[in-house]
């Protein structure tokens, strides 16, 4: 069974950091890209950072391009997301996401995990 | 890019069918047929039921269908069910390497 479980979130002051994780099993991760995708509170759902499987291609959404860092540690199954100074507008929900090539979409996501940036 | 444009809600009574459409451009719906729906209940992640605009992941009810037309893609639901009551968006792949939702839609079944 594929899962996806994230780690990292909290409280966070503007101008801060964190960095968060997540962690896959049920499958082989090292053959899959993955992505980030966050949901601001009672709003709608916004990509964010794509990683290829060996983490040599990245694409980042212009609202955190210079300020996140999506990466993957394969001998860990790990996928990671920086972020750096950090805004109010930056609160949300994360979920990684597994892709899939066929279809160009995200097939299986996390539960998410909960960043609050305010002072 | 802009998000692509769902309407913000649909209703139909149980046993009925609805369609919600997700509007775009010609650098994302309507250049790909990567169209993509999900259902998402609240406090949940979302699922995928459909990619590559008419495709149903294994698992998925065969009540959900997808379609596309020139830049706007549908998501049609037939046989209403209680349990379908969610928000669902829509999502493209675009032509600057990126992707993009809609603002979702919320599906009241009556």
């Amino acid at each position: 069974e594929v899962q996806l479980v994230e780690s990292g979130g909290g409280l966070v002051q503007p101008g801060g950091s964190l960095r968060l994780s997540c962690a896959a099993s049920g499958f082989t991760f090292s053959n899959y890209e993955m992505n980030w995708v966050r949901q601001a509170p009672g709003k709608g759902l916004e990509w964010v950072s794509y990683i290829s499987s060996g983490g040599s291609t990245i694409y980042y959404a212009d609202s955190v391009k210079g300020r996140f860092t999506i990466s993957r540690d394969n001998a860990k199954n790990s996928l990671y997301l920086q972020m750096n100074s950090l805004r109010a507008e930056d609160t949300a929900v994360y979920y990684c996401a597994r892709y899939l090539v066929v279809g160009a979409t995200f097939d299986y996501w996390g539960q998410g995990t909960l960043v609050t940036v305010s002072s | 890019q802009s998000a692509l444009t769902q309407p913000a809600s649909v209703s139909g009574s149980p046993g009925q069918s609805i369609t919600i459409s997700c509007t775009g451009t010609s650098s994302d719906v309507g250049g790909y047929n990567y169209v993509s729906w999900y259902q998402q209940h609240p406090g949940k992640a979302p699922k995928l039921m459909i990619y590559g605009v008419t495709n149903r992941p294994s698992g998925v009810s065969n009540r959900f269908s997808g379609s596309k037309s020139g830049n706007t893609a549908s998501l049609t639901i037939s046989g209403l069910q209680a349990e379908d009551e969610a928000d669902y968006y829509c999502s493209s792949y675009t032509s600057i390497t990126t992707w993009v939702f809609g603002g979702g839609t919320k599906l009241t079944v009556l």
